[in-house]
């Protein structure tokens, strides 16, 4: 089954605990990003990768970091997670924008962080 | 800063009823448009892609006016099932052999009984 997969699904934790949130996809698509969702503001673009070892930043990359050392894996890194990224956030692959693709979500990962 | 405009919302409307979604970019050099759906707490999922000429699926037509720089969506029949919210999106040309993908924040529907 094509799908996208991120763990944890839920997380809580503590300010400056760094923390990674996984993201696979099983569709050898080229494109991956990962976004957060906030209420008001809706989805904005945190990273985004063409392909393997190709990252940019979106809209909101302070705070974040990651990583394209395999197609199917884009990690998303807080080094020192701080009260505002509590959010929920979303992983997704495509073929290349461009070429019209579509994104396919992850699931989504809810985290908190006191 | 490159903006996704879209209406508000939300919009409450009877079963049966036809609505009318809008959105503006800003981004003139933008290349491809989406309708996203997204329901509650649920992770958002692509709807139909938006082309130059305009395109139809079932009850579902968007259009795109690049010369506005504005994509519709028009949703006819609504039906209970549409409730959710609808999402734009605009790809564009980052730099670099990149592109960046912008999301409106998009319009909730309430479809009533």
């Amino acid at each position: 089954e094509a799908q996208v997969t991120q763990n944890p699904r839920y997380l809580i934790t503590v300010t400056g605990k760094k923390l990674t949130v996984t993201c696979s996809q099983n569709m050898n698509h080229e494109y991956m990003s990962w976004y957060r969702q906030d209420p008001g503001l809706g989805l904005r673009q945190i990273y985004y990768s063409m392909n393997v070892e190709v990252t940019d930043k979106g809209d909101v990359p302070e705070g974040y970091k990651v990583s394209r050392k395999e197609k199917r894996n884009f990690p998303l890194i807080l080094e020192s997670p701080s009260p505002n990224q509590t959010s929920l956030y979303f992983c997704a692959s495509s073929l290349p924008p461009h070429q019209g693709g579509e994104q396919f979500f992850g699931p989504g990962t809810r985290l908190t962080v006191l | 800063r490159k903006e996704v405009e879209q209406d508000p919302g939300p919009f409450n409307v009877p079963e049966g009823a036809t609505v009318a979604f809008n959105c503006t970019y800003s981004n003139s050099a933008s290349q491809s448009f989406f309708w996203y759906r997204q329901d509650c707490r649920k992770e958002p999922k692509l709807l139909m892609s938006v082309y130059s000429s305009g395109n139809e699926d079932g009850r579902f037509t968007a259009q795109l006016n690049r010369a506005s720089q504005y994509i519709s969506l028009l949703i006819r029949d609504s039906k209970l099932s549409d409730s959710a919210t609808y999402l734009c999106v605009v790809s564009a040309y980052s730099g670099a052999g990149s592109y960046q993908l912008t999301f409106g924040k998009g319009t909730k529907l309430s479809v009533i009984p």
